[in-house]
């Protein structure tokens, strides 16, 4: 069955480092997500993105993040400059769009910065 | 802004007995989704529920959508301890706009003891 995977799986970095999250949707899927969920907190919604470029945004998602889809097939979120507080579980996710929104899930990558 | 609200957060409840978790959000939308998720784990999807009225069951679960009460509900049937989980509804705020991230409640963390 196609799924979403991300790479890594835990990333620990400190504080003021960039880093760049990983993620491969599901091949015939148009639409592609970031959300992140801080530890024991609700799913937030960062940014989705179709047709090369970015579709929507949250408030969450000021100009120390970006998102890229270099190669036709990854889907990257990249943190700049990370703060304690960007520590979290990042989720990508895509959907088929044309009409089908359900969204697919990767396993997430652990954000901890120190 | 789009507000949804679940209730309760948090559940606890023996085998075999019935309950039903509930999901209220502020503005109007048609497309409904719920999500499990197992500790330290991704988003699983559960039900897609796209229309007034829709309801859908899978095994002892079964999801129901009042789109004029922006009210939908999650019924567990006879609890058995593997449905032990956090459950998140989430709504897409615009109709068939794929592009639009997905708005999460809090979850319901829910217990399931023998």
């Amino acid at each position: 069955e196609p799924e979403v995977t991300q790479t890594p799986s835990h990333q620990v970095t400190q504080m003021g480092q960039e880093v760049i999250l990983r993620c491969v949707p599901i091949s015939n899927h148009l639409y592609f997500y970031w959300y992140r969920q801080i530890l024991g907190q609700k799913v937030e919604f960062l940014v989705s993105f179709y047709n090369n470029e970015i579709s929507e945004k949250s408030e969450i998602f000021d100009d120390q993040f970006s998102v890229e889809r270099p190669d036709g097939s990854n889907f990257t979120l990249k943190i700049r400059s990370t703060k304690l507080e960007d520590s979290a579980m990042y989720f990508c996710a895509s959907t088929p769009g044309t009409g089908n929104t359900e969204a697919f899930f990767g396993q997430g990558t652990r954000l901890t910065v120190v | 802004e789009l507000k949804v609200e679940q209730n309760p957060l948090f559940l606890s409840m023996q085998e075999g007995k019935n309950y039903t978790i509930y999901c209220n959000y502020s503005t109007t939308s048609d497309r409904l989704y719920w999500y499990r998720q197992d500790p330290g784990k991704s988003l699983e999807s559960l039900f897609v529920l796209l229309s007034n009225g829709a309801v859908k069951q899978e095994g002892r679960l079964m999801a129901s959508l009042d789109t004029k009460a922006r009210l939908s509900t999650l019924h567990i049937t006879a609890a058995v301890h593997d449905l032990s989980a956090t459950y998140f509804c989430a709504v897409l705020l615009v109709p068939g706009g794929g592009a639009d991230g997905l708005t999460f409640g809090k979850g319901t963390h829910l217990i399931i003891q023998p």
